[in-house]
């Protein structure tokens, strides 16, 4: 059973291009959180998505990020017409069920190391 | 209101115990966790401990939790150079984690 799998694992994108970060959760997990991490901090949750549902974008900035969880495929995080300030990492996350109990645990993929030059 | 601390930096010598420290302010939280990252990589969920237990260990790691304090540590015995990462203490109310900006555990021979 693969572990949660992100990609690309880099990505570079010049100011204004747009970036597009996959995010495909552990086989059975129909739960994906998205989170991010500026250097030397923690993550900060972005948004909780089940299929071609978003349940939870609270964390989400209001402009130019938009996320999607579709009946088929991975989940997307889409950043338009990228900042610098923008670069971080960013980590998906899936669980099988959610909320407090057995089986709620979030696993993480690797993340996506965005740089904006 | 979520907001989780712990220390920066910590240096421990090979064989000896790291203890590392969090505290959190969401007294809802149902469970802390720890995870592990290293260079370059995601996080490894590491464990976890439910609100209504004081301890738990598992294998060379200790968790112990004081809820009145809302303070949470992890112990790592016997610690080896694979140890050195950033360790992270999360506290989780519903289905939101809020981490901590992560502890840099160093390992010196």
């Amino acid at each position: 059973n693969a572990g949660v799998m992100q990609n690309p694992r880099h990505l570079v994108r010049r100011r204004g291009q747009e970036a597009r970060l996959r995010c495909s959760p552990m086989k059975g997990h129909s739960h994906v959180y998205w989170y991010r991490q500026l250097p030397e901090e923690g993550l900060k949750f972005m948004v909780y998505l089940q299929k071609e549902n978003i349940i939870d974008e609270s964390g989400m900035p209001k402009e130019r990020f938009s996320a999607e969880f579709p009946k088929e495929g991975p989940s997307i995080l889409r950043i338009q017409q990228v900042v610098r300030g923008d670069s971080a990492a960013y980590f998906c996350a899936s669980s099988l069920y959610q909320g407090a109990g057995l089986d709620t645990e979030a696993f993480f993929g690797q993340g996506t190391r965005l740089t904006v030059v | 209101g979520e907001d989780v601390e712990q220390s920066l930096f910590l240096s421990v010598r090979e064989g000896d115990s790291s203890v590392i420290n969090c505290t959190y302010t969401d007294s809802s939280s149902t469970y802390l966790y720890w995870y592990k990252q290293e260079p370059g990589a995601g996080l490894q969920l590491l464990t976890y401990i439910f609100s209504n237990m004081d301890m738990k260990q598992d294998q060379r790691l200790t968790v112990l939790l004081n809820k009145k304090d809302k303070h949470l540590s992890l112990r790592i015995a016997d610690t080896q150079t694979g140890d050195s990462a950033i360790y992270f203490c999360a506290e989780k109310s519903g289905y939101k984690l809020s981490f901590g900006a992560g502890t840099t555990v160093t390992v010196r021979a």
